[in-house]
């Protein structure tokens, strides 16, 4: 499973990082996505990393802005969200990449909520 | 950019099929999957690869793939199927949501 903390209010413009632990599976051997929602709205890709971490990936919404990472030493991922907008609000959801590499996530957390508000 | 698009809303009355479908540009070249998401609740992988099940997800689900439609379907539907479903694909390296289907079982 994985578990996702640092979610918050957060003033416009300002910062957060949010984690994602993993237990029961080793996160640097899968690729590994952001997903959030907002409030009563569908799913939207945020950012991915391959399972090596040398790859990384992000939706132009948040290019420039977000950073994702992972900490291999602690089975964690991060994203760094910088310069952060209203739009920005959402639950934020770290998902694992299904065994097979064609694309679907099989693991869910149950994801942290991100408020951007003055 | 790539898009994927659902219909808002599908019925189906309890012990029908329900048919959801997923529409992009050549979907049929790409892999397909759908997530079903009930109120206050993370989403859940029904299909990926297309048409196969993850381990824990009935028979009832199905997915197909061809052309410019992915499909998801529900024999047999059941009360706890009611959900929002979303379909999902890679595209040049980034991953797209449908914009989801609420299904209501009536």
């Amino acid at each position: 499973q994985v578990l996702e903390s640092g979610g918050g209010l957060v003033q416009p413009g300002g910062s957060l990082r949010l984690s994602c632990a993993a237990s029961g599976f080793i996160l640097s051997t899968y690729a590994v996505s952001w997903v959030r929602q907002a409030p009563g709205k569908g799913l939207q890709w945020v950012s991915a990393i391959s399972g090596s971490g040398g790859s990384t990936y992000y939706a132009d919404s948040v290019k420039g802005r977000f950073t994702i990472s992972r900490d291999n030493s602690k089975n964690t991922l991060h994203l760094q969200m910088n310069s952060l907008r209203a739009e920005d609000t959402a639950i934020y959801y770290c998902a694992k990449a299904e065994a097979s590499g064609t694309g679907g996530f099989d693991i869910w957390g149950q994801g942290t909520l991100v408020t951007v508000s003055s | 950019s790539y898009e994927l698009t659902q219909p808002p809303s599908v019925s189906v009355s309890p012990g029908q099929t329900a048919s959801i479908t997923c529409s992009g540009d050549k979907l049929g070249d790409k892999y397909a999957c759908w997530y079903q998401q009930k109120p206050g609740q993370s989403p859940v992988l029904v299909i990926y690869q297309d048409s196969k099940r993850p381990s824990g997800i009935p028979e009832r689900f199905s997915g197909s793939n061809s052309g410019n439609t992915a499909t998801l379907t529900i024999s047999g539907t059941q009360a706890l199927d009611e959900a929002d479903y979303y379909c999902q694909a890679w595209d040049r390296s980034t991953v797209v949501f449908g914009g989801g289907t609420k299904l209501t079982v009536l």
